[in-house]
Parts: structure tokens; C-alpha cells; sequence
């Protein structure tokens, strides 16, 4: 089985600080997907990327930056954490365009 | 942008009765996907559609898509507690290796 690993599952920062949130998926894939989950709002893309060093927005990339230097991993800046960045993220991959995503247990960050 | 709207938001059953959830696009849609979370945890991919007036099943599940290709819906017949929680529909717009785009869910509370 495909195996997306995100590095904490429960994250809290101080507002203003740094925050990176790591990805590592083991089976090759070439796409990888940052999404945020909030109560009422559904699944937000924040950043994807389809290959080692290339990055495409997503809906919201505000406040947010990637990086994906190796293809298995897949990292996620928030550059300045704000309050209205708490959230759970969730990290996904997927082979190619006629596959499922399978995404990572989440990260629920809590800035403060 | 383009959407899918999900409906309904909240569903809540006895166990036993049936169950359906619907999406729907105003734009054709290219393929289709659908996607379970359980309470706590992370989507899980369930199936994928791509013909138009494609059904398929998963035991107590079926999965429809429409024949204009602008809506789906996912059916489970006599529910049990384990069906317990969101399932999400996700579609492609456009050919090419876009992201999918996510439905709001659908949030399943089965009374036992």
C-alpha cells in the first residue's frame, strides 16, 4: 500500500513563527497535493506539484509557500503563522491523472 | 471557479434504511471520484467513474454517473454503524493532469 507520512500529527505554534509541515510519500508518485480542511468549507488546495522542483498555486496559496526538492517529499511554509491559519492540513499523492489520491493522516495545527 | 456542489450536507439514519448522496455541476465533467472519512481520520479513495451513465458497486455501495456527465451520486443500502462519516465526491473539469476538485461532503450519522 501506498504509505503518505505527515511528520506530526498535532502542531502548536506561536503566531508569527515559522512553521514547516513535512510530507513523505513512498511509492514514486509524481503529483503531491497540500489541502486544508475546515468545518463547513470542505477540502481548500492550497499548493500542488507535479514534479521534483515545480510548484503550481492552489485556491488559497496565501500566506503559504512549498517546496519539493526530492520527489517523495513535499513540504509546506507558512511563512508567518497567523490564528486564522489553524487548521488540519493533509497532504495527498497520486500516480497520475486516472488515480485515487492517498493522502496522509493530517496535521492539526493549532497557531496561538 | 468551477465547483461541485454536494448535497445533502448532513444526513442522519437509522440503521438499516438507505442512504444517498448527490453532486452536481453545472459543467460536464471529465471524471469523477468518490471518497469516505471516517470520524478523526483522512479521505480514503473509494472508486472512480469516467463513462457516462457509468454504475458500479462496492458490496452495499453504488456509485452512479450521470448520462450528461454533470452529476453523481453515491447510494448504500441498508447502512450499518460503520458507515459512519463524510464521504466527499471530486471531479475533473478539464483533460490533462489538473487537481480534482472536492465537493463539501456529506456527513453520515448512523443511529444505531
Amino acid at each position: 500500500d501506498v504509505k503518505v507520512t505527515q511528520s506530526s500529527r498535532y502542531l502548536v505554534k506561536r503566531t508569527g513563527e515559522k512553521v514547516f509541515l513535512e510530507c513523505v510519500q513512498d511509492m514514486d508518485h509524481e503529483n503531491m497535493f497540500w489541502y486544508r480542511q475546515d468545518p463547513g468549507l470542505g477540502l481548500r488546495l492550497i499548493y500542488f506539484s507535479y514534479d521534483v522542483k515545480m510548484k503550481e498555486k492552489g485556491d488559497i496559496p496565501e500566506g503559504y509557500s512549498v517546496s519539493r526538492e526530492k520527489k517523495e517529499r513535499f513540504s509546506l511554509i507558512l511563512e508567518s503563522a497567523s490564528t486564522n491559519q489553524t487548521s488540519m492540513y493533509l497532504c495527498a499523492s497520486r500516480a497520475g491523472r486516472d488515480y485515487g489520491y492517498t493522502f496522509g493522516s493530517g496535521t492539526r495545527l493549532t497557531v496561538v | 471557479g468551477q465547483q461541485v456542489m454536494q448535497i445533502p450536507q448532513y444526513q442522519h439514519v437509522q440503521e438499516g434504511e438507505d442512504f444517498t448522496t448527490y453532486c452536481n455541476s453545472s459543467t460536464t465533467l471529465s471524471n469523477i471520484q468518490w471518497y469516505k472519512q471516517r470520524p478523526g481520520g483522512h479521505p480514503v479513495f473509494l472508486i472512480q467513474l469516467v463513462k457516462s451513465g457509468e454504475v458500479k458497486k462496492q458490496k452495499r455501495l453504488t456509485f452512479q454517473f450521470g448520462e450528461a456527465k454533470k452529476n453523481s451520486s453515491l447510494h448504500i443500502t441498508a447502512t450499518q454503524t460503520t458507515d459512519v462519516g463524510t464521504y466527499f465526491c471530486a471531479a475533473w473539469f478539464l483533460s490533462g493532469n489538473t487537481p480534482l476538485v472536492f465537493g463539501k461532503g456529506t456527513r453520515l450519522s448512523v443511529i444505531a
